[in-house]
């Protein structure tokens, strides 16, 4: 088991509305990356941040947004919540954003959007 | 950007003998593979890692090839057990790091028979 912590673990929502998902990072790390798993297929990056600043993002639209505190959790909104937004949110922490960092992940959020 | 295709999507072998699981990427600036495997209700965990500069790592029973010119790479895992049973992830990353995020193939459902 990793040290990264997030909840709630499963949660459900309507269409149209919003939703905020809480990370805690291992420690010692301070960089926080963010995928959406949709059911039977690979984890799809959003976006990572590092020193509470988003550091690169992947192909979502800003309705997709994030947080990062000064102890490192981290928080990913999602605005006017779509069907398709229904999913397996994983959390990663690293302990930097260099290219070799190992990714440690929580066991995510399964988020249903009805 | 980048592609990462994984084949096959289910793989099904007798305890003991060896699984083999191959992925192609897209983009040549890639340097950095990574495998997971993910258990039921679990978050992805890393099992082993490549870089471009090595054509082969092993750790125990489980080994990586690269092979650079034809952009493929492979996770063999030899004397297989009934806890090696997973959905196992193969992914790229370029050189802009954690900040372009990994890129993840669909996943191979490892079924290990007894």
């Amino acid at each position: 088991e990793t040290g990264v912590t997030q909840s709630p673990t499963h949660l459900i929502k309507t269409r149209g509305q919003q939703v905020t998902l809480r990370c805690s990072s291992q420690s010692g790390h301070n960089t926080v990356s963010w995928y959406q798993q949709a059911l039977g297929q690979g984890p799809q990056f959003i976006f990572q941040y590092y020193r509470e600043e988003e550091n690169g993002r992947g192909n979502f639209p800003p309705r997709f947004s994030g947080l990062q505190f000064p102890n490192y959790s981290s928080e990913l909104n999602v605005n006017a919540l779509e069907l398709d937004d229904s999913a397996l949110y994983l959390c990663a922490s690293s302990r930097g954003t260099d290219l070799y960092e190992k990714l440690f992940f929580g066991s995510g959020t399964q988020l249903s959007v009805l | 950007g980048e592609n990462v295709e994984q084949h096959p999507s289910t793989l099904s072998v007798q305890e003991g003998d060896s699984a083999v699981i191959k992925c192609t990427y897209s983009d040549s600036a890639s340097n950095y593979f990574p495998w997971y495997k993910q258990e039921l209700g679990k978050g992805p965990q890393l099992i082993i890692d490549i870089r471009s500069n090595v054509g082969e790592k092993k750790d125990q029973r489980i080994a990586v090839t690269l092979n650079k010119t034809a952009k493929h790479f492979s996770l063999h895992i030899t004397e297989t057990q009934p806890e090696d049973s997973a959905v196992y992830f193969c992914a790229a990353s370029t050189i802009g790091g954690g900040a372009d995020g990994l890129t993840f193939g669909k996943g191979t459902h490892l079924i290990i028979q007894p």
